[in-house]
Formats: C-alpha cells, structure tokens, sequence
C-alpha cells in the first residue's frame, strides 16, 4: 500500500511551457485534491475532485487544469507555466464519508516546481 | 465562510518545555478542525482532528488540542518538547459542504533547542 504517490518530486520549467504533475492514490479513496503551498501562506486549494468525472475549483485554479478519469489518479495540468506558480504542488486524498467534513485527508510528498 | 488563524508563525522551546501552538477558527457551521505535522521536505501528517464528540483531542506523538468554542480555538499542546518534534505545524478548519476542502493557517515553526 504505497497510499499518495507523486511525480515528478522536482521539476524546472521555463516561462510558457506546459507540463503535467502526476498523482496517484491505491486506496480506493474517492476526493483527491491538489493544493499549492508558499512560504507564509500555508496551503491553498488548487481544485479538487469528489470521484471518477467530477472536478470543481478550489480557491486558486487559474492556470491550471485537472481530469479525473479514473479513482486511482488526479493529474494537475499546468497550462503556460508563469513565474508566479513556482511552488510546492502537493496532492491529497480522502475516503469521503457522507458530509465529508471530517475526513483525514492523506498527503503525498509534494513536487517542488520552479519556472523560470 | 471558514478562515484560520495562527498566531507566531515561529516558535521556540527549550527541550522538555510545553509546547503551545495557537489557532483561532472562525467558521459559519461547526467546524471540523485539523492539526498537520510536516517534517523537512515531507508531506503533512495528520496529528488530530475533531470532529464535534470531545473537545479535548489526543493525537500522535504526545500531542493534544482542546476545543473551545467561546474562544473559537483550538490550541496545540504537548507537555513536554522533544527534539524530534521540530517541524512546521499547520491548523486547518473543513470548509461547508460535502466536498472536503480544506482550508488552512499560515503555519508555525517550531524549534525546539537543546
């Protein structure tokens, strides 16, 4: 049980480039999440999905995108890459239970993204 | 809507001093509130939650937090600091709805000194 796994742990872009972070959960949950973490901000919410097809925005989705295809992965798709996302991308899961207010949520080891 | 406060965004012990990490909520439906650990370069760990049975929470590694709805707090505290327990510790409050989104403080360094 290998729980949040994430990919790549450290990439460089450039300005305008486009790439894929790449996240994966074995433990049949059904919310994922990305979040973005910055000194002095904590975490803020990137967009989220409560199962296979359902996607919504969270409090910054500008510049990125996501797809949920499957209940296992949870791809966050950074468009044109700008200076201003360079960041701690990190992905998180949770069973989700009836309200789903009171889940623990399980985080992945985070990808350390810099554009240039 | 949900926001989280923490108040000292470092903080430093002495080894086997209290450890006291504050957090104020502020929440327009009963919260369920969140404690994360994380260590150097590492993911956030759960430490506790609660989620409305006590107020008074026991988590891992020795640490608990209190509720108090009055105060609109949920502090950490651990009796006695160790060493191991420097990292950065975030409260996080479950924002209204189904959907598990969490919103969280700021975070605070903890240091603990020999």
């Amino acid at each position: 049980n290998a729980g949040v796994t994430q990919t790549p742990k450290f990439q460089v872009l450039k300005t305008g480039q486009s790439m894929t972070l790449q996240c994966a959960q074995d433990m049949n949950h059904e919310y994922m999440s990305w979040y973005r973490q910055d000194p002095g901000m904590g975490l803020r919410l990137i967009h989220y999905s409560v199962g296979a097809g359902i996607t919504d925005q969270g409090e910054v989705p500008n510049g990125y995108n996501v797809s949920r295809s499957t209940t296992e992965d949870f791809p966050l798709r950074l468009l044109s890459a700008a200076p201003s996302q360079t960041s701690v991308y990190f992905c998180a899961s949770s069973i989700g239970d009836s309200s789903g207010r009171s889940d623990t949520q399980y985080f992945g080891p985070g990808t350390r993204l810099t554009v240039l | 809507a949900q926001s989280v406060t923490q108040l000292g965004s470092h903080v430093s012990v002495s080894e086997g001093a209290l450890v006291l990490l504050r957090c104020n909520y502020s929440s327009s439906v009963p919260p369920y509130l969140f404690w994360y650990v994380q260590y150097p370069n590492q993911g956030l760990q759960l430490l506790l939650k609660y989620t409305s049975a006590a107020t008074l929470v026991k988590g891992i590694n020795g640490f608990e937090a209190e509720f108090k709805k009055s105060e609109t707090s949920f502090h950490l505290t651990k009796p006695s600091a160790h060493m191991s327990d420097a990292a950065e510790y975030f409260c996080a409050v479950s924002k209204g709805g189904a959907t598990n989104k969490l919103i969280f403080g700021t975070g605070t360094l903890l240091a603990v000194q020999p």
